[in-house]
């Protein structure tokens, strides 16, 4: 069956630190990958879009990167802060059809 | 201001007594889609349209309803509502070129049937 695995575990860091999130899928063949950012009781966030012929992808202390062999994406949040904590999703796209979220993982900066 | 707004934010309800949660957006966007989140199981998705009377069910579609006659609206119906229907519902929306791009999500409805 099609799966997206992100660590349930919370990842918990010092500040200052890079974290780095997993995102694993099975069974899907994405075009596309995208990150949000959800904050407790509040709707996700988009961060950043990847597509498949794309290795890797920047913004600001962001870096998203995307192995369609290894079928993984990594996310990465350079110079952490405490209010880069919360929980991260990570979503696919297979072709045309609707896209689809993994469970999240919520990262604890501490200060 | 480009958002997506849902209402009611809360909601307490019986089991049976149907409701609308609807769903309005300002930015023109061709797709649509309701998602409900509960705890240990991320988002799922309901239903999705990509565009004016074009709906398609998602993920976990049993005992909700969908319409698409406007552009900017998208109402999720529950025709008999239960209690394993309690949980903090989403809806979102985006252009749609060859894929779906950036979403911008709803602020969240907070059901809760009794």
């Amino acid at each position: 069956s099609q799966k997206i695995e992100q660590n349930s575990e919370a990842l918990n860091i010092q500040e200052g630190k890079t974290a780095t999130l997993t995102c694993n899928y099975t069974n899907y063949s994405p075009a596309y990958l995208q990150w949000y950012r959800q904050d407790p009781g509040r709707g996700p966030v988009f961060l950043l879009l990847i597509r498949e012929n794309e290795k890797e992808k920047r913004k600001e202390r962001l870096k998203v990167t995307f192995d369609t062999t290894l079928k993984q994406s990594l996310f990465h949040i350079t110079a952490s802060q405490p209010a880069d904590s919360a929980t991260y999703l990570c979503a696919i796209q297979p072709g045309r059809r609707a896209l689809t979220f993994g469970s999240g993982t919520r990262l604890q900066v501490q200060p | 201001e480009a958002q997506v707004t849902q209402n009611p934010r809360y909601l307490i309800t019986v089991t049976g007594k149907k409701l609308t949660v609807t769903c309005s957006q300002n930015m023109n966007h061709e797709y649509m889609s309701w998602y409900r989140q509960d705890p240990g199981l991320g988002l799922r998705q309901i239903y999705y349209s990509m565009n004016v009377e074009v709906t398609d069910k998602g993920d976990v579609p049993e005992g909700y309803k969908v319409s698409r006659k406007e552009k900017r609206n998208f109402p999720l119906i529950l025709e008999s509502p239960s209690p394993n229907q309690t949980s903090l519902y989403f809806c979102a929306s985006s252009f749609y070129r060859e894929h779906a791009n950036e979403q911008f999500f709803g602020p969240g409805t907070r059901l809760t049937v009794l």
